[in-house]
């Protein structure tokens, strides 16, 4: 246990489904990321967060939205996805944004777009 | 943020110690050398992290030469569970940058009995 929780961990969507993701932290951190991590490549950083405040934002589609209503929580809202948007989903969460600040990982969410 | 430079893949075999290697050229004065493992389909678990010299806790050891160009991940007497990709990461967040957290390709280590 990270004390980071995601919801739910495995997920099968059509391309025409709405569905959101869900991140939980209890760690009284004040960043939190999301990351997606499509088969053997790297991590790829998609949101960060602070504070509850959006501070990145890496040229993701707007089929991605983020949503952080509190500093314990991150939702990640999908829609009109496409196949190649099957991955493993990683929230993180750490105390800052510091760069000596450990970040703390959630056990992921895999999807997967029919 | 520096860019970091990993091999792709190491084998080594169980109880043998085993030392990783990070490139980091263009590591900035404020920046910290950070380490972590992921294994399949789980997310990213912080090793060590240090800013110079050596740095040991429970888990691994990590050497950084006074040039702070690179970085060494050791591990002692690994086992099959150590089998996992290692990543080396810089970043410092100083001056109002967000520390992104990018992941490179990081390090396969490959573990044989």
């Amino acid at each position: 246990e990270t004390g980071v929780t995601q919801t739910p961990r495995h997920l099968v969507m059509g391309m025409t489904n709405k569905k959101s993701l869900k991140c939980e932290q209890h760690l009284g951190h004040n960043a939190m990321y999301w990351y997606k991590q499509s088969a053997k490549k790297p991590l790829e950083l998609m949101f960060v967060y602070s504070l509850e405040e959006r501070v990145e934002n890496n040229s993701v589609p707007s089929r991605f939205s983020p949503e952080c209503p509190n500093s314990s929580h991150l939702f990640l809202h999908l829609h009109t996805l496409q196949p190649e948007d099957s991955a493993l989903y990683l929230c993180a969460s750490s105390q800052d944004t510091g760069g000596w600040t450990e970040a703390f990982f959630g056990q992921g969410t895999r999807l997967t777009v029919v | 943020l520096a860019k970091t430079t990993q091999p792709i893949s190491m084998d080594s075999y169980e109880g043998q110690e085993v030392n990783i290697t990070c490139s980091h050229n263009n590591i900035a004065t404020n920046d910290y050398i950070t380490w972590y493992q992921q294994f399949p389909s789980q997310g990213p678990r912080f090793i060590i992290q240090g800013y110079k010299t050596k740095v040991t806790n429970e888990v691994a050891s990590l050497f950084i030469p006074a040039d702070r160009k690179s970085s060494t991940l050791s591990l002692p007497r690994v086992s099959l569970s150590d089998t996992a990709v290692y990543y080396c990461l810089v970043g410092d967040g100083y001056g109002g940058a967000t520390n992104k957290l990018i992941f490179g390709t990081g390090t396969l280590l490959a573990v044989q009995p």
